[in-house]
């Protein structure tokens, strides 16, 4: 049975700093990896879809990158703002989406 | 604009009563489905939908029903039978495709049971 988990649960940093959330998956016959936002009592938004067959992608400030063999992805955030504070969520797709349960994260001036 | 649409954004249910939650899209996609938050837990999947008509129990579908009568729509009823309703449902779509399935979100429906 797939499971995903999120290390470190929070984490609280000052603005500017880059930074690096973790996710690792136990199966690693998955067919993608995906990061999400969700900011308090909103719905998700996708930031990132790594395919099995690629190592990384990038958005902005965001690199997202994917070790299939050791079942690990990072997210990494680059010179952060308070504007980035929220819950970052990865899901593995199989057959459907299993996801973490977060990384809620505070970026204070 | 294109994007998944939820309704209402709260929602309070007596016990004993069934309720539905709204979800459209219009992004033309074919798969649709619906999951369940709460505090401290990753979101698990209630139901699911391919087409139009169809449709499949996720990990939790007890409690719960469908319907997928439009492509664009996908409404949940959550029913006097799931015990313990209080939780952030959310709404997803994505292309019909089992190897690259980007899910899209809606903006959530927060269900309290009085």
């Amino acid at each position: 049975k797939q499971e995903v988990t999120q290390i470190p649960a929070a984490l609280s940093v000052p603005e500017g700093e880059n930074l690096v959330l973790n996710c690792s998956f136990t199966d690693s016959a998955i067919y993608n990896l995906q990061w999400f936002r969700q900011d308090p009592g909103k719905g998700l938004t996708s930031l990132l879809l790594i395919q099995s067959s690629q190592r990384e992608q990038t958005s902005g400030r965001l690199n997202a990158s994917l070790d299939k063999s050791s079942g690990r992805s990072t997210l990494y955030i680059a010179a952060s703002q308070p504007g980035d504070s929220a819950t970052y969520l990865c899901a593995v797709s199989a057959d459907k989406l299993i996801f973490g349960t977060g990384t809620r994260l505070q970026v204070f001036p | 604009d294109g994007g998944i649409t939820q309704s209402p954004k709260y929602l309070f249910r007596k016990e004993g009563q069934n309720v539905t939650l709204s979800c459209e899209q219009n992004l033309n996609h074919d798969a649709m489905y619906w999951y369940r938050q709460d505090p401290g837990q990753g979101l698990r999947l209630i139901y699911y939908s391919q087409i139009v008509n169809d449709f499949q129990k996720g990990d939790i579908a007890e409690g719960y029903s469908v319907s997928r009568e439009k492509k664009e729509s996908f409404p949940l009823t959550v029913t006097s039978a799931q015990k313990n309703p209080t939780a952030f449902y959310l709404c997803a779509s994505s292309i019909f495709s089992e190897r690259y399935n980007e899910q899209f979100f809606g903006p959530g429906t927060r269900l309290t049971v009085l």
